[in-house]
């Protein structure tokens, strides 16, 4: 199983927004509903803040929004704030009890 | 508060074994999915196994498929993950995930990580 693609880097001042692009096929990111986004700072461990798609687990600030068009996910973190500098990864069930992450990017608040 | 404190990982020579423990409170762990995802120095996240919350079911990475075994003691509310044949390759960090209430790919809490180094 292929990881799902993602841009390596992604940056933005304070205050704007930035958006991760999550590509894989459509026996996964597009077969199904369960994608999600996992918040990573250096050292720590994965935090879920998007699953299902587009649903935020308690906790999460609404900054952080997620939506899927075929076989891509999107996430968006408006109103950036320095807190916000991480690794985000997405990840999708891939069918056959398969599952697959998707490479990583590299937020950056400028 | 859900917890899941990991224990076993360090040092092991190539071809040696080693048990990674993922020890759960804060929930009734024998209700849900649990997985291991491992994170190699510098690099992304990569999904290794998941066991049913019965442990009636495990489902394995192929990288990983022949060698590595996911168990589970629910009377001890701990998960397992039984590495054998280890190779440089394997160095990483181990996260244990508890699979969400919602579906079990939905991987809403994790352990701190152990980290495993292969080398001789």
């Amino acid at each position: 199983q292929s990881a799902l693609t993602q841009p390596p880097s992604a940056s933005g001042s304070p205050g704007q927004s930035v958006a991760i692009s999550c590509t894989g096929t459509s026996s996964d990111v597009g077969g199904y509903n369960y994608v999600s986004w996992y918040q990573q700072h250096p050292g720590k461990a994965p935090k879920l803040i998007i699953y299902e798609v587009s649903k935020r687990p308690s906790g999460v600030p609404d900054r952080f929004s997620g939506s899927k068009s075929g076989n891509t996910a999107s996430l968006t973190v408006s109103g950036l704030q320095a807190e916000d500098e991480a690794d985000y990864y997405c990840s999708s069930y891939a069918g056959s009890n398969n599952f697959v992450f998707g490479a990583g990017t590299k937020v950056t608040v400028l | 508060q859900v917890q899941l404190v990991q224990s076993g990982g360090g040092v092991v020579q190539p071809g040696r074994s080693l048990r990674l423990s993922c020890a759960a409170s804060g929930f009734t762990f024998s209700h849900y999915g649990m997985h291991w995802v491992r994170q190699a120095p510098g690099k992304g996240l990569e999904w290794v196994a998941v066991i049913w919350y019965d442990g009636s079911n495990k489902y394995y990475a192929d990288s990983v498929k022949g060698r590595f075994t996911i168990s589970r003691d629910n009377s001890k509310n701990t998960l397992f993950l039984q590495v054998n044949s280890l190779r440089a390759e394997d160095t990483a960090v181990f996260y244990c995930a508890r699979g969400g209430s919602g579906s079990v790919w939905n991987l809403d809490y994790w352990g701190q990580g152990t980290l495993v180094t292969v080398s001789s």
